[in-house]
Order: structure tokens, then C-alpha cells, then sequence
């Protein structure tokens, strides 16, 4: 069955060079998020789009972090001028529901994206 | 402020024994939700179990139990009769239903389980 997937599964960047990172959701899925995973660490919300409203960006680090879901389908996450401190595992997930529903609240996970920046 | 806490930072458990991960969690709200996920070292978390602040009962997914207690605001995790394969991390997380737009699951830190044959 198709999951949520996520390309590049590796990427290494140089400091300062710019990266996307690419989500496709389970189709027909409302709701997309994104987290960022550092090693040893729980995963760290960035931001929530419904459909292809971004409802919910507080949790992106800085303004050099921008993510986008034009269709409301496939969402691409991008760093500009990485930082060394960007190195992390950037998770992204989808769910059935939307924010004003009460059920199909699961958050299914692609296998991520690791990003190392030298 | 929403938080969870997961104080064991590893685990180890005897192949086809039981084992249980703790999990408190900190909200105000009285509606919430709360997920156990598992990472194994593939890096895919994958979804277990999930348990309503309002479900009377508490929530069995196979193997997996949660043993809830709501005035404790804990959400424990069962794994009954563990198997090799169980080894991995696992992440307690937690969803307010009343945060409006806001979805997102607040995470622990997670507890890395070994299960020794």
C-alpha cells in the first residue's frame, strides 16, 4: 500500500547551501505535518498545513526554514544558507482529519529525511 | 504548558516476557489525546496505539495495552509477550482537541526497549 513518503532519504549540504526536502502524503489525507528529529531527541513540530492552508507555522526555527503545499497534496520543506545546527532527521506525516474532526486523528510517518550539514 | 515525560531512557526485557513503558503527561485542557509510536532503527515511526481522555476503557491494540490513569495523567504502554522485533524506541505524545488549528502531537524524549532472546 502507498505510506507516506519522503525523498531525499539522505541528503549532505555544505554550510550555507540551500535544500528541499519532499513529502508525498497517503492520498486523500487532510492534514500534513512536519517535525524535526534531532539525535537522541523526541521530534519537534514545525508546522501544519490543512489542505493547502499552512495553519500552523510556529514551530519553524527561522525564517531561513519555509515550507509549502500548493496543491494541497505533495508539501516540500526548504532550508535556506543551512546552519550546522540544521543536521537533524526532518519527519514528515499526514492524517485523515482535518482540524475540526474528531476522528481519523492518526499521524502516519514517512521514514524521513537526515540531513547532515558540514 | 503541555509536556510528557518519559523517565527511562532504556529498557530491557526477556524474549515473550511482558514489559511496561511509563509515560506522565502535563495539560489543562480536559480533552486530549494520547499516541504511543515506535521507531525502529529504520527511523520510521510507526503508529501503536491511541487513547481518548474520554474513553472509559483503556485502549488494546493486540499486543499493545495502554494502561491509563487519568487522575495520575499517566498513559503507560503494556507490550505483552515481547518478541526480538519489539526492539526499537518508543515515543509517548500527546494532542490537545482543544487547541483550535493546532494539531500537532507533543513529543517525550522516548524510551529505547532491547528485548534479549
Amino acid at each position: 500500500g502507498a505510506g507516506v513518503s519522503q525523498s531525499p532519504r539522505y541528503k549532505v549540504a555544505k554550510r550555507g547551501q540551500d535544500v528541499a526536502l519532499r513529502c508525498d502524503p497517503i492520498s486523500g489525507h487532510v492534514s500534513l505535518f512536519w517535525y524535526q528529529q534531532a539525535l537522541g531527541q523526541g521530534p519537534e513540530f514545525l508546522t501544519y498545513f490543512q489542505n493547502e492552508a499552512q495553519l500552523d507555522k510556529s514551530g519553524l526555527p527561522s525564517d531561513r526554514f519555509f515550507a509549502e503545499r500548493p496543491e494541497g497534496s505533495v508539501s516540500t520543506l526548504k532550508i535556506q544558507r543551512t546552519q550546522q545546527e540544521d543536521s537533524a532527521v526532518y519527519l514528515c506525516a499526514s492524517s485523515l482529519a482535518g482540524s475540526g474532526e474528531i476522528t481519523g486523528y492518526e499521524q502516519f510517518f514517512g521514514p524521513g529525511t537526515r540531513l547532515t550539514v558540514l | 504548558a503541555q509536556k510528557i515525560t518519559q523517565t527511562q531512557p532504556g529498557m530491557f526485557v526477556q524474549e515473550k516476557e511482558a514489559v511496561t513503558l511509563d509515560c506522565t503527561y502535563d495539560t489543562s485542557d480536559q480533552s486530549y489525546g494520547l499516541f504511543w509510536y515506535k521507531q525502529p532503527s529504520s527511523g520510521e515511526m510507526i503508529f501503536l496505539i491511541y487513547q481518548g481522555s474520554y474513553d472509559e476503557q483503556n485502549a488494546t491494540e493486540g499486543r499493545y495495552s495502554l494502561n491509563f490513569q487519568k487522575a495520575r495523567k499517566s498513559a503507560n504502554l503494556v507490550i505483552s509477550a515481547s518478541q526480538l522485533g519489539d526492539s526499537a524506541m518508543y515515543f509517548c505524545a500527546m494532542r490537545e482537541a482543544n487547541a483550535g488549528n493546532n494539531r500537532k502531537l507533543i513529543w517525550g524524549l522516548g524510551t529505547s526497549l532491547a528485548v534479549n532472546p
